[in-house]
């Protein structure tokens, strides 16, 4: 069965500094990876996927994601954080082989932008 | 604009009363899901279905019901038998595939005391 890992429970980054939230997932084929944002007290918007070809993935608002197949990750990142970013993201992996999508997300990770 | 529709926002209720939360999307989207999440755990599944009178438990279906007769609702009912049931429940949809992204509702908080 898929996992999702994801290390960092708080992230603090200063507006205007680089971002990168940690993400490893397990699974033992090529997986369907996703990053969420979620606002507090509002569902989740995906951000960005990937399931197949380059491995750079970009998203909405700035972000971008890589996959490295070598090291099980899928890192977001984002070069200059803005205060609207403060949120809490998630990352999810989907089966491939199940003919069907039912994504395992992690268990979050929180982000705090200081001025 | 399509989306979905989770109501009520807040729900207030008394142990050992069943309670309802609604679903509703209007993408015309094939599969709906149920989550719960509670603080540091993440999402949980609890129960989905792929297609109209068709539904799965997930990984957290004891103590909730769902009903799947139109294609357009898919609500769930936390029932006495749940133990823990103050959370946030967050409803989705998708088309189904593998590689789609699921659609989410802003959710229902539900406190019981």
């Amino acid at each position: 069965a898929q996992s999702v890992t994801q290390p960092d429970i708080h992230i603090t980054v200063s507006e205007g500094a680089s971002l990168e939230l940690r993400c490893n997932y397990s699974y033992g084929a090529t997986p369907y990876l996703f990053w969420y944002v979620q606002s507090p007290g509002q569902g989740l918007q995906l951000l960005l996927k990937y399931f197949s070809g380059d491995t750079l993935v970009q998203g909405i608002k700035g972000f971008e994601a890589e996959f490295k197949r070598s090291q099980s990750s899928f890192n977001l990142r984002k070069p200059s954080v803005h205060w609207s970013d403060a949120a809490e993201y998630f990352c999810a992996v989907g089966a491939v082989n199940t003919g069907f999508q039912k994504l395992v997300f992690g268990t979050g990770t929180r982000l705090l932008v200081s001025p | 604009d399509g989306g979905i529709t989770q109501s009520p926002k807040y729900l207030f209720r008394k142990e050992g009363q069943n309670v309802t939360l609604s679903c509703e999307q209007n993408l015309n989207h094939d599969a709906m899901y149920w989550y719960r999440q509670d603080p540091g755990q993440g999402l949980r599944l609890i129960y989905y279905s792929q297609i109209v009178n068709d539904f799965q438990k997930g990984d957290i279906a004891e103590g909730y019901s769902v009903s799947r007769e139109k294609k357009e609702s898919f609500p769930l009912t936390v029932t006495s038998a749940q133990k823990n049931p103050t959370a946030f429940y967050l409803c989705a949809s998708s088309i189904g595939l593998p590689d789609s992204p699921l659609h989410f509702g802003n959710g229902t908080r539900l406190t019981v005391t």
